[in-house]
């Protein structure tokens, strides 16, 4: 099971942002970041808990293994507004999903 | 570019069935498991069911164990979900998703909206 902290998220442009995303168990470091925007489908951000996938901006950066991990986005930018899921890659099945952030405009 | 495009979606009464399809194109489907996902109605998303590259395994969701089937024909680079006893809680935005090792869904169709409404 994931829990993800906060789960709303109020920022404003080129804020530090930081979500959690916590285990109940430990899944060393297969856990994914994925990113929705209103209306859209998920966007694969971040895999093996820090992994860049190709294409996304270096301002988001992933850590953690074990039970606790982070997404940090280092300066929000206004294409950033969405909401945020993490889902650990481990235990399977299911292949759980965290219950998101959603990061909105202050 | 990798795209997946999903259809079959609509409108049904509680207890109906519907069977939603999903194309792939320009990547080599076969060489890929494959997801359902689905995000009902301002809620988060939640993994429906999988397969495998070869059909041999095969997952499912508690919610949905026993009502729906998950199927895939290679040759024609598609991805099918048979939804049967549709409940009231099976609507949402239907998503198909590619999976890489460790069932990472990178590639991600925009989506089928199914309502289950009488």
């Amino acid at each position: 099971q994931l829990t993800q902290s906060p789960s709303f998220l109020s920022a404003s442009v080129g804020d530090r942002v930081t979500i959690t995303c916590r285990a109940s168990q430990g899944i060393n470091s297969d856990l994914a970041w994925y990113q929705q925007k209103p209306g859209g489908a998920p966007k694969l951000l971040i895999s093996a808990a820090s992994t860049l996938q190709s294409g996304v901006p270096s301002r988001f950066s992933g850590r953690g293994s074990g039970t606790e991990f982070t997404l940090t986005i280092s300066s929000l930018q206004p294409e950033d507004f969405a909401t945020y899921y993490c889902q650990q890659l481990t235990t399977y099945p299911p292949f759980t999903f965290g219950p998101g952030t959603k990061v909105h405009i202050k | 570019e990798e795209q997946l495009v999903e259809s079959g979606g609509g409108m049904v009464q509680p207890g109906g069935s519907l069977r939603l399809s999903c194309a792939a194109s320009e990547f080599i489907f076969s060489g890929y498991s494959m997801n359902w996902v689905r995000q009902a109605p301002g809620k988060g998303l939640e993994w429906v069911s999988y397969i495998n590259s070869g059909s041999g395994t095969i997952h499912y969701a508690d919610s949905v164990k026993g009502r729906f089937t998950i199927s895939r024909d290679n040759a024609k680079n598609s991805l099918y979900l048979q939804m049967s006893r549709l409940r009231f809680d099976d609507t949402a935005v239907y998503y198909c998703a590619r999976g890489r090792p460790g069932n990472l869904m990178d590639v991600w169709g925009k989506g089928t909206t199914v309502t289950v409404s009488s």
